[in-house]
């Protein structure tokens, strides 16, 4: 099956640093991307829509500014948590779109859990 | 505007039990894929079934099955014998109409008893 890898796992940063999260479809060509951020107990939340070679389309509250997005290849995408503070600690996944696929399945990555101390 | 509906927000189940876990959601399309995810500890997000609405026939996976009412538009998972290593967060998801984007409910917490 498609496959998505997330790099890093796990990140620790210190409050106002920046932090870069990739996201790679491993197997397959992903023309869209999308980037979740779950919190403790709740349902994934959508942050932004990432499609290659075009900007990416951020969801009703989240902040351009503060998480960048690019999709410069047609495997990977780049969640960049800017300025962090430690409100911005969560846990971020990303999740690919196989085109070939006949339904509108997502194939996730394995997440990342983000720490700003 | 879609919505989907997790009104179990915590379940548990026997070893080798049969669980019922339900989703109800409201779409004004005719035609769409519904899915269930499997998040365990790990937090890996993990499809374990998908169901097309224009097939009247409820998708099936091993253990798991759907029982899907489109009238009703209820879309219940069913787990048989179930397993310790079924304990996990189960989302419902619809996408959006003509777009790739998934509107998931709020998840059901199952814990299987040893």
């Amino acid at each position: 099956g498609a496959v998505v890898s997330q790099h890093p796992s796990r990140v620790i940063c210190k409050s106002g640093t920046s932090v870069k999260i990739e996201c790679r479809s491993l197997d397959f060509q992903a023309t869209t991307m999308f980037w979740y951020r779950q919190f403790p107990k709740q349902s994934l939340m959508l942050m932004a829509t990432s499609n290659e070679g075009s900007k990416a389309t951020y969801e009703q509250g989240v902040e351009k500014d503060k998480f960048l997005i690019n999709h410069a290849s047609l495997t990977l995408s780049t969640l960049t948590v800017t300025s962090a503070h430690p409100e911005d600690s969560s846990f971020y996944i990303c999740s690919a779109i196989d085109r070939t696929s006949v339904a509108y399945e997502q194939y996730f990555g394995p997440g990342t859990r983000l720490t700003v101390t | 505007a879609q919505t989907v509906t997790q009104s179990q927000p915590e379940m548990s189940v026997q070893e080798a039990e049969t669980v019922t876990l339900s989703c109800t959601y409201d779409t004004s399309e005719s035609d769409y894929y519904l899915f269930w995810y499997k998040q365990p500890p790990s937090r890996q997000m993990i499809l374990v079934i998908r169901q097309e609405a224009y097939k009247q026939q409820n998708a099936t996976e091993n253990r798991f099955s759907v029982n899907f009412q489109k009238a009703a538009k209820s879309f219940s998972l069913k787990i048989s014998d179930s397993q310790l290593g079924d304990a996990a967060m189960y989302f419902c998801a619809l996408p959006w109409a003509g777009s790739y984007q998934l509107t998931f409910g709020k998840g059901t917490k199952l814990s299987v008893i040893p």
